[in-house]
């Protein structure tokens, strides 16, 4: 219940194109979904995140859509970059705070 | 003006040692926290202090230790090194337990 599930495990993606990763949960009392990205050699960033209210967040070039019914959610990232390759992690936040991570996906962006 | 720095960057060591990573936060918040990627980059919580005070104690070997002697500083000590202790650890703060999480660099620790 305490699993977050994140698929593709890596994603190549042309320059310009939509890259999508998505993720799915099971525990209802999750209430804040993050997305963090890390570059090798790096520490993970937040990228954005979403609350369960809402279906869809936007910032840039970035959108988190949201299916509280399903419980599943997905980082869309538009106009995809060189510079976007990173492994991205969604996360969920349990009921003590705690932050349980998805298994990550490598993204590669082609020139 | 680094927000979250950790020392050493890596760390190789041989088992049976004993070691330490420090971590020391300059963003003023109250909440620091330990995670252990492994080699497939799975990234797990290990501990987490709220004002000097453990408030996530995850199911980890008892030869860790983390010691908070103030607000911005979370240092963990590792016992009796294996094999299996090999791997980046990262050090996080926020601002309250349910604040944005902040990362450090990562120490790379490879126990030989």
């Amino acid at each position: 219940q305490q699993q977050v599930k994140q698929s593709p495990q890596s994603l190549i993606v042309q320059k310009g194109g939509i890259s999508i990763i998505n993720c799915a949960y099971e525990n209802t009392a999750f209430d804040y979904f993050p997305w963090y990205q890390q570059f090798p050699g790096k520490g993970p960033a937040l990228l954005i995140a979403i609350r369960p209210d809402v279906s869809e967040k936007k910032e840039g070039r970035f959108t988190i859509s949201f299916n509280k019914s399903a419980k599943q959610f997905s980082l869309h990232i538009m106009d995809s970059q060189p510079g976007d390759s990173a492994t991205y992690f969604c996360a969920a936040r349990d009921s003590s705070y705690k932050l349980i991570f998805g298994s990550g996906t490598r993204l590669l962006v082609r020139p | 003006d680094t927000a979250v720095s950790q020392t050493p960057k890596y760390l190789v060591t041989q088992m049976g040692n004993d070691k330490s990573i420090k971590c020391e936060q300059n963003l003023g918040h109250d909440t620091m926290y330990w995670y252990k990627q492994d080699s497939k980059k799975f990234l797990k919580i290990m501990f987490s202090y709220n004002n000097k005070e453990l408030i996530i104690n995850e199911t980890v070997p008892n030869r860790f230790s983390p010691k908070s002697p103030d607000k911005a500083h979370l240092n963990l000590h590792i016992n009796s090194l294996e094999l299996g202790d090999s791997a980046v650890y990262f050090c996080a703060s926020s601002q309250a337990r349910q604040g944005e999480q902040y990362f450090g660099p990562g120490t790379r620790l490879t126990v030989t």
